[in-house]
């Protein structure tokens, strides 16, 4: 258990669809962050929230479209994505600034597959 | 251009032995290094990590060295084990950035 909890584990979802993918953390974080990671690729930061302030967005397009209501809970709303955004999704939270020295702490990802 | 960069895409090791990651990095802002584990199905863990006023971090079985000059990190895992068998991500932090390796998946041989 790392504190940072994310729903579903799994989703399958066509093109056309509108989907949405959940992250918690109960670490009391300051700061949430959406990463993508594709096959044999790094890990892509997408988005970056701030005491609930969106701080950095990097290049995403805007199919993807995050949420951030509150400092414990953070969502990305999927829409009219294409199969190549199909990914493993990853939510990641940490105490501190966006790019201070701290660790951050993940979830376990959503798998995402995109038909 | 990968500004992080582990060259090394999988690596077997015989249990017991010494294994060592290596990462390459070349944003000499980074001030700040990370090591994360990741199992399948997991999200990554962070494992350890080094200021860029150090050379060396040891915890247990795990130590990072850094060598600033050649803007090159390892990590040491020894004696090796193997629930140590996963993909390790290095991590370069500074400038307002973090940057991940694309990770060394390794193997722990009985």
């Amino acid at each position: 258990e790392t504190g940072v909890t994310q729903t579903p584990r799994h989703l399958v979802m066509g093109m056309t669809n509108k989907k949405s993918l959940k992250c918690e953390q109960h670490l009391g974080h300051n700061a949430m962050y959406w990463y993508k990671q594709s096959a044999k690729k790094p890990l892509e930061l997408m988005f970056v929230y701030n005491f609930k302030e969106q701080t950095e967005n990097n290049s995403v397009p805007s199919r993807f479209s995050p949420e951030c209501p509150n400092s414990s809970h953070l969502f990305l709303h999927l829409h009219t994505l294409q199969p190549e955004d199909s990914a493993l999704y990853l939510c990641a939270s940490s105490q501190g600034a966006w790019g201070a020295r701290t660790e951050a702490f993940f979830g376990q990802g959503t798998r995402l597959t995109v038909v | 251009d990968q500004q992080v960069k582990q060259n090394s895409p999988s690596l077997s090791v015989q249990e017991g032995r010494i294994s060592i990651l290596n990462c390459d990095y070349t944003n000499s802002m980074f001030d700040y290094f990370l090591w994360y584990k990741k199992y399948p199905a997991e999200g990554p863990t962070f494992l350890i990590s080094i200021s860029s006023i150090k050379d060396k971090n040891e915890d247990g079985r795990f130590t990072v060295f850094l060598n600033k000059s050649a803007k090159h990190l390892s990590l040491h895992i020894v004696p090796s084990q193997p629930g140590d068998s996963a993909v390790y991500f290095c991590a370069a932090s500074g400038d307002d950035k973090i940057i991940f390796g694309k990770g060394t998946r390794l193997h722990i041989l009985p």
